[in-house]
Parts: C-alpha cells; structure tokens; sequence
C-alpha cells in the first residue's frame, strides 16, 4: 500500500513565503507532484520532481528527497488567489509501463491580507 | 477550448437507479483515468485506459462500476444500483503517452453526483 501526509490546513498572511510538506510510505514511483485545486475547480498541475532536489517554477518550487521519503512545495510572495487545496501525488508504477497517480489528503492553504 | 470535458457537471438521482458520466480527454492523449473525491479529501484513483484498454482498476472499483473507452477517445463511466455513498465528485483525466514519466494530468472539471 502507499500513503501521504500532508498538514490539513496552513494560514499564511499575502507576501509571505509558505512550505507545505509531504511525507509518503510508498515503494516503486517515478517521482512526486504537486497539484493545486481552488473550491469547485478542477486539480490543476504545479510541478514535478522525477530527481532529488529542487524544482522551480516562478513562485513556486518544489523538492523531494527519496531517502527521507519526503517532499515539499514552497510558494513566495503569497498572493490572495494561492488561497486553494495543494495535493501532492506520488506517480506510481502501474500497468502498462504507465503511472498512476496516487493523491495525499490535501493541504487547505489560507492566505490573509 | 481543448481541455478536458465532462459531462454533465452535476447529476440528482435517486438511490437505486444508473447513472452514465462521459469524459471526452484532450484529443491527442492516449491515457485516461478516472478519479473520485469527496469533500475535503484528494482524489481517489479508480481507472485508467490506455487506448482502449483498461489496465488497471482499484479495489474501490465494485462490480456497480464500469467504465468503457470504445475506440480510445472518449469514455464513460456508469454507476448501477446507486447508492448514497457513490455520492462524490468523478473527475476525469488524461495525459499523453511516451515515457511513463510523462508526469502531467489533464484534469476536467468532474461531475458531482448527489444520490438522495
């Protein structure tokens, strides 16, 4: 089986910096991803890491390290629409030779002026 | 717009009845999968195709649930005999192939189901 944790719910105030981590018992993936979903949307991708280390992408990077199964996702200079669900994903080995994806619980992110 | 559509975007039934979802993926994606999620948890996998071969299922998957891509565009979904836990939101998405790390989900907007 595979499971992540994530923080249910993380408040931050509009300008600052938030990390919202992401633990996982999980064996046999291609890497870690992190979606984002707003209230009544659809999960909309952030980003990817197939490799230990960082990734960036504008205001948002996100990290993985295998051997402490572990990752997270840092967002700068919060802005009010980052208000959302972040879920980060380990892609599994399925059948096929394709992934799957496998879904934390989600992290309510709330971003105050 | 060439994303992801569902279809419908909400559907009312009565417990005991089917209900049918479509999915029709973004056009050049091989690779399709349906998830559930209910309020305040991440999506659940349940299926995926690739073409028109499904698979893989997840055990969430009870023999009231099937799912049929026919010629490998679009697919559905159909749920038998509903029941009032089936309510949910059914997502549906679709990546293009190549390399299994091909990492990136097309999600649509889902259809969320309401049995009474």
């Amino acid at each position: 089986g595979q499971s992540l944790e994530q923080p249910s719910e993380v408040t931050a105030v509009e300008g600052a910096i938030v990390q919202i981590n992401c633990t996982y018992q999980t064996s046999g993936f291609y890497g870690l991803s992190w979606y984002q979903q707003h209230d009544g949307g659809a999960p909309t991708f952030l980003s990817y890491n197939a490799l230990d280390g960082l990734e960036e992408t504008g205001r948002f990077s996100s990290f993985l390290s295998r051997s402490d199964s572990y990752g997270y996702l840092l967002l700068q200079e919060l802005q009010m629409k980052d208000s959302a669900s972040y879920f980060c994903a380990v892609l599994r080995h399925g059948s096929g030779n394709t992934g799957k994806l496998i879904f934390g619980q989600g992290t309510t992110l709330q971003v105050k002026p | 717009d060439t994303g992801v559509s569902q279809d419908p975007r909400h559907k009312i039934t009565k417990r005991g009845q089917n209900v049918t979802f479509r999915c029709d993926p973004i056009s050049e994606h091989n690779r399709l999968y349906w998830y559930r999620q209910t309020l305040g948890q991440g999506p659940e996998f349940l299926t995926y195709f690739q073409n028109e071969a499904q698979l893989e299922k997840s055990r969430l998957l009870s023999d009231r649930f099937s799912a049929e891509r026919p010629k490998g565009s679009f697919s559905t979904l159909e749920i038998q005999r509903t029941e009032q836990g089936d309510s949910a939101m059914y997502l549906c998405a679709s990546r293009a192939g190549g390399s299994p790390t091909n990492e990136k989900l097309f999600f649509g907007s889902g259809t969320q189901l309401s049995v009474l």
